[in-house]
């Protein structure tokens, strides 16, 4: 059962501009998570937003977290090609047994 | 060095046979959990282990099976039911399993000859 979709699919800028990321969900949540994924690795975990929580930053990360909205974004600041990778958002749901659930995914592409 | 490994690397798979992968860690976490991706989608959740001796079936928990013998230890079997086992495998733990960070290995490709 899909919780988290991210948006878009995939998204290619230059190194040095900002990039968004965009996450939606379907139901209430304790918190909110971002990893990321280097082809043919595993996930790394970015960054934790509780449901109380409005905004975090971590280095050049800055996540938001919507509520009423039922949305969260990831923005990385001037972007850097080590930065390309896959970029999940993951939620735990109230009902879901502790259980953290995965969306597809954005794939983002730093050009030189 | 802590943290949590997956072996082999590479697994190919014959039509009717059973293989296993590996997945230890040395961070004394409690959770532990294999998640299935196949080529450009999200993780999908095959089964989970909150404590030793004890698992729960995941959203995908067909032809798969697991044991939870020692706390360090998550070892997944890909049985012959399984028709479609061409995937990366994924395994994570946490430190409690009650939806909080996941720390990942770094993962086994499973292909099938």
């Amino acid at each position: 059962s899909q919780q988290g979709e991210e948006d878009p699919q995939a998204l290619s800028i230059q190194e040095g501009e900002n990039a968004t990321m965009n996450c939606s969900y379907k139901t209430s949540i304790n918190n909110l998570q971002w990893y990321r994924q280097n082809s043919g690795r595993g996930l790394v975990h970015l960054i934790l937003i509780r449901s109380n929580e409005r905004e975090k930053h971590s280095g050049r990360l800055r996540v938001t977290l919507d509520t009423s909205k039922k949305s969260s974004s990831l923005l990385i600041t001037a972007s850097r090609a080590a930065d390309t990778a896959s970029y999940f958002c993951a939620t735990d749901a109230e009902n879901r047994d502790d259980k953290i659930i995965f969306g597809k995914g954005t794939r983002l592409h730093i050009l030189p | 060095d802590g943290g949590i490994t997956q072996s082999p690397k590479y697994l190919f798979r014959k039509e009717g046979q059973n293989v296993t992968l590996s997945c230890e860690q040395n961070l004394n976490h409690d959770a532990m959990y294999w998640y299935r991706q196949d080529p450009g989608q999200g993780l999908r959740l095959i089964y989970y282990s909150q404590i030793v001796n004890d698992f729960q079936k995941g959203d995908i928990a067909e032809g798969y099976s697991v044991s939870r013998e020692k706390k360090e230890s998550f070892p997944l079997t890909v049985t012959s039911a399984q028709k479609n086992p061409t995937a990366f495998y994924l395994c994570a733990s946490s430190i409690t399993g009650q939806g909080e960070t996941q720390y990942f290995g770094p993962g086994t490709r499973l292909l099938v000859l």
